[in-house]
């Protein structure tokens, strides 16, 4: 399977534990992309990467999250202090960047939380 | 900021009925605009995109065009199947100079259920 990869599917926390997410893009793609989706909601926005370097990062991106990709490959997803307002989906996407519109993101299954 | 705003939903359907799911979006510049689909258990996937006023995006018997003079998506088919019950995204990334922005701007989300 040549697809975006996320592990582990479901984290059951308590409040006040540190978590932590890995997603595994398709391997050629330089951009890489979190997401957060609640219930009932779209996906929105965190961060993104394009190779090693963040470029971008919400203002939903508390002081509580960090984001890293290593070498341009795998990235990984904090969350310090884990809260319950944190559970959701978090969704990982990676696309390839050329010059033109419309990349299309490529989105993994997601990352369940759920924070008691 | 840019947004997606989508019909509320959901939207239940007789399979063979026509299907129209509204689209409207704000934006700074020249957008591209993308309908995701979500099946059920499964991750987000691109079903369509527009990169260019009046393009029209289609696959798999939807289609939207791209309406700058009313900044609006909408998703149509002419005769919805049970397979083609699942949740529906409309999305937008902005452009920045001729490479595409990145980060997708999702609306809410429509619930489509397609009877038999």
């Amino acid at each position: 399977d040549t697809g975006v990869s996320q592990d582990p599917r479901h984290k059951i926390t308590k409040r006040g534990q540190n978590v932590t997410f890995r997603c595994d893009p398709i391997s050629e793609h330089n951009r890489l992309y979190w997401y957060r989706q609640t219930l009932g909601q779209g996906p929105e926005f965190l961060t993104y990467f394009q190779n090693e370097a963040q470029l971008e990062k919400s203002r939903l991106l508390s002081d509580r999250f960090s984001a890293e990709r290593p070498k341009g490959s795998f990235s990984t997803l904090e969350i310090q202090r884990t809260e319950q307002g944190d559970s959701a989906m978090y969704l990982c996407a990676s696309s390839l960047v050329r010059q033109g519109p419309g990349d299309e993101q490529f989105f993994g299954p997601g990352t369940r939380l759920t924070v008691l | 900021g840019n947004s997606v705003t989508q019909m509320e939903g959901p939207v239940t359907l007789s399979e063979e009925a026509f299907l129209t799911i509204n689209c409207t979006y704000t934006a700074t510049g020249y957008p591209s605009l993308f309908w995701y689909v979500q099946y059920p258990g499964e991750g987000l996937q691109l079903l369509l995109k527009a990169t260019k006023a009046d393009d029209k995006g289609s696959n798999k018997g939807f289609e939207a065009t791209y309406r700058k003079e009313t900044t609006s998506f909408h998703l149509e088919k002419g005769s919805v199947q049970v397979s083609d019950s699942a949740v529906y995204f409309c999305a937008l990334s902005a452009h920045a100079g001729g490479t595409s922005y990145g980060k997708l701007t999702f609306g809410q989300g429509t619930i489509l259920t397609v009877h038999p």
